[in-house]
């Protein structure tokens, strides 16, 4: 069935630091890719997306590249802030309800 | 813009007991789906609402049920609660009863189970 793998955290960065957050998935067809973010006592916000192979979502930052032949869409910024402390899920929609998958969550912390 | 909003924000109940939890959804929006996200574990689909009805469910038992009213909001409902039903709930609207239309969450309700 489909799943999505993302890396163990918790992440810890100084301010200005690159960050990457590793993602992989496993499905069948064509899912439409996601990251999330979670703030503390706040629900899920859509952070970007991508549809469909080699699409670059972007948003406030962030990156991120659907890669088919490697299965991965892993999140990247070039210079973190500590307001970006919050905890990141990497999901997949696909498969014939399309519901979304996601993965277990990557909590990262921001030091000023 | 009122976003989509869940009451209660905490709750407490003891095993065997039953529950609800309620969602309104965006406005504009006409579907609701529900989400378990057990401590340190992402979100986990229960199921959709859409006119009324439920349209789509993951693998999650009969204890868990729902409901719909004409305007929109939803209520999530788990019966004989274990102590495995502690985790955050989270609602979720969309519009149209199409799933790859993007869902925007609420703040969901934490459930512990004693």
């Amino acid at each position: 069935g489909n799943s999505v793998t993302q890396m163990e955290g918790p992440v810890t960065l100084s301010e200005e630091a690159f960050l990457t957050i590793n993602c992989t998935y496993t499905a069948t067809g064509y899912p439409s890719l996601f990251w999330y973010v979670q703030y503390p006592g706040e629900g899920l916000q859509l952070l970007l997306k991508a549809t469909k192979a080699d699409d670059k979502g972007s948003n406030k930052g962030f990156e991120a590249t659907y890669r088919k032949e490697t299965t991965s869409f892993h999140l990247e910024k070039g210079s973190v802030q500590v307001s970006d402390s919050a905890v990141y899920f990497c999901a997949l929609r696909g498969g014939s309800q399309g519901n979304l998958i996601f993965g277990k969550g990557t909590k990262l912390s921001v030091k000023p | 813009d009122a976003g989509v909003t869940q009451s209660p924000t905490h709750l407490i109940k003891t095993r065997g007991q039953q529950v609800t939890l309620r969602c309104s959804p965006k406005s504009g929006h006409d579907t609701v789906s529900w989400y378990q996200q057990a401590l340190g574990q992402g979100p986990q689909f229960i199921f959709q609402y859409y006119e009324e009805e439920e349209r789509q469910r993951g693998n999650f038992p009969d204890r868990f049920s729902g409901h719909q009213y004409p305007n929109y909001s939803s209520e999530l409902n788990v019966n004989a609660l274990l102590l495995g039903d502690s985790a955050l709930y989270l609602c979720a609207s969309s519009l149209g009863g199409r799933s790859y239309n993007e869902q925007f969450f609420g703040p969901g309700t934490r459930l512990t189970v004693l």
